[in-house]
């Protein structure tokens, strides 16, 4: 039972290229989520899915895109990367509507140069 | 979201000594959650608390929620190396009449450092 899993650890952008962080989880959770933190700000919610083939926008989704087409699986697009999206991301899941606790993975830190 | 304020930004603390953090909102919540985040990994929930004045202790952690139900308060006894990371409150989205499907509203984090 490995929990939330991350792809990449790390990865260097240049701008306008384009790139997908995976975010995976074994424990049957219906809802996901994708934050971004940066210093001083906390954690902020870019997207979210309550459960395969649905997803919604959180707080910051602009330059962004997701998809759910699996349960295990919540992808989050990046078309044309700008500066402004280097960033650490963290993918979280959680049981569904009566279970609290949401479970994160260990963040990818992305740069775009 | 709504914003959480956290105060202080960051401690730096003899390993021994007792912590004392806290959380405000100009809105009300129902929910308050503090997480841990250690260097390097995700946040980890430590405590949740659901009652306006409920006290709840996880170890050497002990979270209140605030009567006014607009803050939040995390202590930490004895402090030791490995409290170092981020503590962050967290509470739900407000409802707007439907389910807030479970999305949180993070504060800025309180960075604590523990010297041995």
């Amino acid at each position: 039972n490995a929990g939330v899993t991350q792809t990449p650890k790390f990865r260097v952008l240049k701008t306008g290229q384009s790139m997908t962080l995976l975010c995976a989880q074994d424990m049957n959770h219906e809802y996901m989520y994708w934050y971004r933190q940066d210093p001083g700000m906390g954690l902020r919610l870019i997207h979210y899915s309550v459960g395969e083939g649905t997803t919604a926008k959180g707080e910051v989704p602009d330059g962004y895109n997701v998809s759910r087409l699996k349960k295990q699986n919540f992808l989050l697009g990046l078309e044309s990367a700008a500066p402004s999206q280097t960033s650490v991301y963290f993918c979280a899941s959680r049981g569904g509507r009566t279970q609290e606790t949401q479970y994160f993975g260990p963040g990818t830190r992305l740069l775009v140069l | 979201g709504q914003q959480l304020n956290q105060s202080p930004q960051s401690m730096f603390i003899q390993e021994g000594e007792d912590v004392s953090m806290n959380c405000t909102s100009s809105s009300i919540f129902n929910t308050w959650l503090w997480y841990k985040q250690d260097p390097g990994e995700g946040p980890v929930l430590l405590i949740a608390l659901y009652k306006a004045g409920e006290l709840t202790s996880n170890g050497r952690l002990t979270a209140q929620f605030g009567i006014t139900r607009k803050d939040s308060f995390l202590n930490i006894s004895a402090s030791i190396p490995s409290d170092v990371g981020i503590y962050f409150c967290a509470g739900p989205w407000p409802n707007a009449g439907g389910t807030s499907y479970g999305k949180l509203t993070f504060g800025q984090g309180t960075i604590l450092t523990v010297h041995p």
